[in-house]
């Protein structure tokens, strides 16, 4: 149980064009999801915390213009990267947490290679 | 705000030993620890979580243990095989919501 997908598992797009991420929980309903971006050799960094029907909190530095995450249901949620340049080319990762979870415990998808030429 | 810091940075060791990570954290107030694994270029594998009110978890090879006091959990693994190597991450919750993650540890096992 408590698995999440992402799709596209990777895309090339040209610098300029917007780039949509899907997060899914395939087996739980999840009321909390998270977007982290990862760089080569580093961790991962929180960029946005989403919960069903309401908007996205952003952490500090991020723009949230240009990152634009929808959380329309509770097994779905997008990150849409939009009008891409190469320094947003990096490793994108969503995860989830269900509505009934005490633990706190959050399920982490496959994650999205971007790459924007 | 909570700091995570994981050492070492980096571990080469031959197979068939038996090895320790080490994670620590600045704000013992915690609801839980995880550890996850990372292998190059995918995404994270949930190993272990540890509740505040535990001090270990076993899981197969794998021991976490949590010494909330103090700030540190370890992971051991016994008897390492060449397929456990990975990057091994801890995260501990801040707040109710954002999971802090340590920089990793990358864990080479030597055939």
């Amino acid at each position: 149980g408590a698995v999440v997908s992402q799709h596209p598992s990777r895309v090339i797009c040209k610098s300029g064009t917007s780039v949509k991420i899907e997060c899914r929980s395939l087996d739980f309903q999840a009321t909390t999801m998270f977007w982290y971006r990862q760089f080569p050799k580093q961790s991962l960094m929180l960029m946005a915390t989403s919960n069903e029907g309401s908007k996205a909190t952003y952490e500090q530095g991020v723009e949230k213009d240009k990152f634009l995450i929808n959380h329309a249901s509770l097994t779905l949620s997008t990150l849409t990267v939009t009008s891409a340049h190469p320094e947003d080319s990096s490793f994108y990762i969503c995860s989830a947490r269900g509505g009934l979870s005490t633990s706190y415990e959050q399920y982490f998808g496959p994650g999205t290679r971007l790459t924007v030429t | 705000k909570q700091e995570v810091t994981q050492i070492p940075a980096a571990l080469s060791v031959p197979e068939g030993e038996n090895l320790v990570l080490n994670c620590s954290f600045t704000d013992s107030a915690i609801y839980n620890l995880q550890w996850f694994r990372q292998d190059h270029g995918k995404g994270l594998t949930s190993l272990l979580l540890i509740q505040s009110s535990q001090r270990e978890q076993t899981s197969g090879r794998l021991n976490a243990s949590l010494d909330k006091s103090s700030g540190r959990s370890t992971l051991y693994i016994a008897a390492s095989q060449p397929g456990d190597s990975a990057t091994y991450l801890c995260a501990v919750p801040q707040g109710a919501q954002k999971l802090v993650f340590g920089q990793g540890t990358r864990l080479t096992i030597n055939p």
